[in-house]
């Protein structure tokens, strides 16, 4: 069975901080990843996704993450937080025909 | 491309009506669509899978006679919830595939329901 933690439920940065939102992964066959991002009243919109190859996935507005087996990882990084970025960050397996979301990590971004 | 209409955005309903909330995928066949309900500040939870022309697969603890999904046609999903109570007050997000894995999910833009 597949499960996703996400380590730390709120994470608040400066502007043009490095943002880090952490993402463990369980699952008993190579994985599919995914990074979905949630603004208040909105629905999920995928920032980027791992499935094979490249273990480094560049997905949309500056937002990258890497798989890392050995650590059972796939944690979401961007160089330089923006005041646009704030909203909630939902990692997730894919399972048998299905996402396992993470419980979310709300990234506050402050002046 | 892969873009998923949900329809209405929000909603107000009396106790002890109905209400339905439509999914369409606007660009591709999804083989399968979702259906889930997300309280504040909480993940989304999964209330059951659809198929084109089957019986929805609920999730325990979900009440299939309460909350009945009809997926008539390769593009559109609906929900119904049925004598809605203010307890049902919830945002409800549909999501569609085209084949699942690593072909990835599309999500609607959730639909906010308050019964009052």
């Amino acid at each position: 069975a597949q499960s996703v933690t996400q380590l730390g439920s709120h994470v608040s940065v400066s502007e043009g901080a490095l943002v880090l939102l952490r993402c463990n992964y369980s699952s008993s066959v190579p994985p599919y990843l995914f990074w979905y991002v949630q603004y208040p009243n909105q629905g999920l919109q995928l920032l980027l996704k791992y499935t094979t190859g490249a273990t480094l996935v560049k997905g949309i507005n500056g937002f990258e993450a890497e798989f890392k087996k050995s650590e059972t990882s796939f944690h979401l990084t961007k160089p330089s937080a923006h005041m646009s970025d704030a909203a909630e960050y939902f990692c997730a397996v894919a399972g048998y025909n299905k996402l396992i979301f993470g419980a979310g990590t709300r990234l506050a971004v402050h002046p | 491309g892969a873009v998923v209409s949900q329809h209405p955005s929000w909603v107000i309903c009396k106790s002890g009506t109905s209400v339905k909330i439509e999914c369409r995928s606007l660009d591709f066949q999804a083989t399968t669509m979702f259906w889930y309900r997300q309280f504040p500040k909480q993940s989304l939870m999964l209330m059951a899978t659809s198929n084109e022309g089957s019986k929805a697969t609920y999730e325990q603890g979900v009440e299939k006679d309460k909350f009945l999904i009809n997926h008539a046609s390769l593009t559109l999903s609906t929900l119904t919830v049925t004598s809605a109570h203010p307890e049902d007050s919830s945002f409800y997000i549909c999501s569609a595939t085209w084949g699942g894995g690593k072909d990835g999910y599309t999500f609607g833009s959730g639909t906010r329901l308050t019964v009052v």
